[in-house]
């Protein structure tokens, strides 16, 4: 039973392009998280999705940021116009379609973006 | 705004003693607390939960402990070993949301 499988691994990408990090979840999951962390910091979430659904973006910044979970195919979250301060590591994580306070998410490797 | 604070940034421990992480939370409507262990270049992995209506949850050489009152969470590993060296995050959900929320992390180290 595969994990949680996030590509790229690294990412670098130069100022103004456009940055995209794939997120596959574990085999009968259909919650997808994405939180970043920045060097010495802890892990912010960004943004829950189900299938074809945004449950909470709070943590999404207002611009330049968007995220999706289609039907078919991984989560994909997407950086227009990156600028130096995006990089950071990137982590997915998946939870099945339970409900109860068992919060338990399963996490991919993350992929490393830096922004020349 | 720091909700859930880990104010050791590291901890070293000798193999076979008992380790002890802590963390200190400020939201009283947090009702799950979960403990993460990352190594580097990998996401984190998960060790140990636990509900707001409980005060411990134990599994294998893994502890967690609730004080409640204190806002205060811990983690007691015992025996140490030097596989457990590693990042450790605590983390707490709030009520009717999945999203998670980390502190910053303790790194342990235990050494031989």
């Amino acid at each position: 039973n595969a994990g949680v499988m996030q590509n790229p691994r690294h990412l670098v990408r130069r100022r103004g392009q456009e940055a995209r990090l794939r997120c596959s979840p574990m085999k009968g999951h259909s919650h997808v998280y994405w939180y970043r962390q920045l060097p010495e910091e802890g892990l912010k979430f960004m943004v829950y999705l189900q299938k074809e659904n945004i449950i909470d973006e709070s943590g999404m910044p207002k611009e330049r940021f968007s995220a999706e979970f289609p039907k078919e195919g991984p989560s994909i979250l997407r950086i227009q116009q990156v600028v130096r301060g995006d990089s950071a590591a990137y982590f997915c994580a998946s939870s099945p379609a339970v409900g109860g306070g068992d919060n338990e998410q399963f996490f991919g490797p993350g992929t490393r973006l830096t922004v020349l | 705004d720091q909700q859930v604070k880990q104010n050791s940034p590291s901890l070293s421990v000798q193999e076979g003693r008992i380790s002890i992480l802590n963390c200190d939370y400020t939201n009283s409507m947090f009702d799950y607390f979960l403990w993460y262990k990352k190594y580097p270049a990998e996401g984190p992995t998960f060790l140990i939960s636990i509900s707001s209506i409980k005060d411990k949850n134990e599994d294998g050489r893994f502890t967690v402990f609730l004080n409640k009152s204190a806002k205060h969470l811990s983690l007691h590993i015992v025996p140490s070993q030097p596989g457990d060296s590693a990042v450790y995050f605590c983390a707490a959900s709030l009520f009717g949301t999945d999203k998670l929320i980390f502190g910053t992390g303790t790194r342990l180290q235990v050494f031989p």
